[in-house]
């Protein structure tokens, strides 16, 4: 196992409605990267946070944000959802931004928008 | 056009079959290499960085080409166990201080008994 957690493991939601994902670190690591993993694709970058700091945006919509706090866990806010944002979020924890700093996954958390 | 491109599979092969992934990318500021292994409905995991000079671990063989932005997977004497999706990656610096992973589709394999 990675040490990094998420939760809820399963949430189904509404169109419309908001989401709040959460991710734990790996001990003694600074850096979390959030990834949306649609069926049958392979994970897409949302965000990286490094030091309670967004370092860093793929292309997703302003209804996607973040917070990383002082022990460096982080979540994942979604505002309005839409079916498409159906899919399996992952969360990522590093010891650096460095590229040669390994990510490492946790779980993730399958979103469901009905 | 995808910004890291592997074929989707599914690879059908027999236990003990030698199967070979390859994959292609397009950004040159890619920095760093890696093939994950990923179980259904599981997290993806880090099966091996990948090398210009190669390497190995055991019955698997990675290999990358720079200048032809290409990388490759070999499995020898393939187990049951080795079946998966397998993900070719890539990590980008983006503007100096992000480190992105960007990921292909991924292969499916599925080795028969």
């Amino acid at each position: 196992e990675t040490g990094v957690t998420q939760s809820p493991t399963h949430l189904i939601k509404t169109r419309g409605q908001q989401v709040t994902l959460r991710c734990s670190s790996q001990s003694g690591h600074n850096t979390v990267s959030w990834y949306q993993q649609a069926l049958g694709q392979g994970p897409q970058f949302i965000f990286q946070y490094y030091r309670e700091e967004e370092n860093g945006r793929g292309n997703f919509p302003p209804r996607f944000s973040g917070l990383q706090f002082p022990n460096y866990s982080s979540e994942l806010n979604v505002n309005a959802l839409e079916l498409d944002d159906s899919a399996l979020y992952l969360c990522a924890s590093s010891s650096g931004t460095s590229v040669y700093n390994e990510q490492f996954f946790g779980p993730g958390t399958r979103l469901t928008v009905l | 056009r995808k910004e890291v491109e592997q074929d989707p599979g599914p690879f059908n092969v027999p236990e003990g079959a030698t199967v070979a992934f390859n994959c292609t990318y397009s950004n040159s500021a890619s920095q760093s290499f890696f093939w994950y292994r990923q179980d259904c409905r599981k997290e993806p995991k880090l099966l091996m960085s990948v090398y210009s000079s190669g390497n190995e671990d055991g019955r698997f063989t990675a290999q990358l080409n720079r200048a032809s932005q290409y990388i490759s997977l070999l499995i020898r004497d393939s187990k049951l166990s080795d079946s998966a999706t397998y993900l070719c990656v890539v990590n980008v610096l983006y503007g100096g201080a992000t480190n992105k992973l960007i990921f292909g589709t991924g292969t499916l394999l599925a080795v028969q008994p």
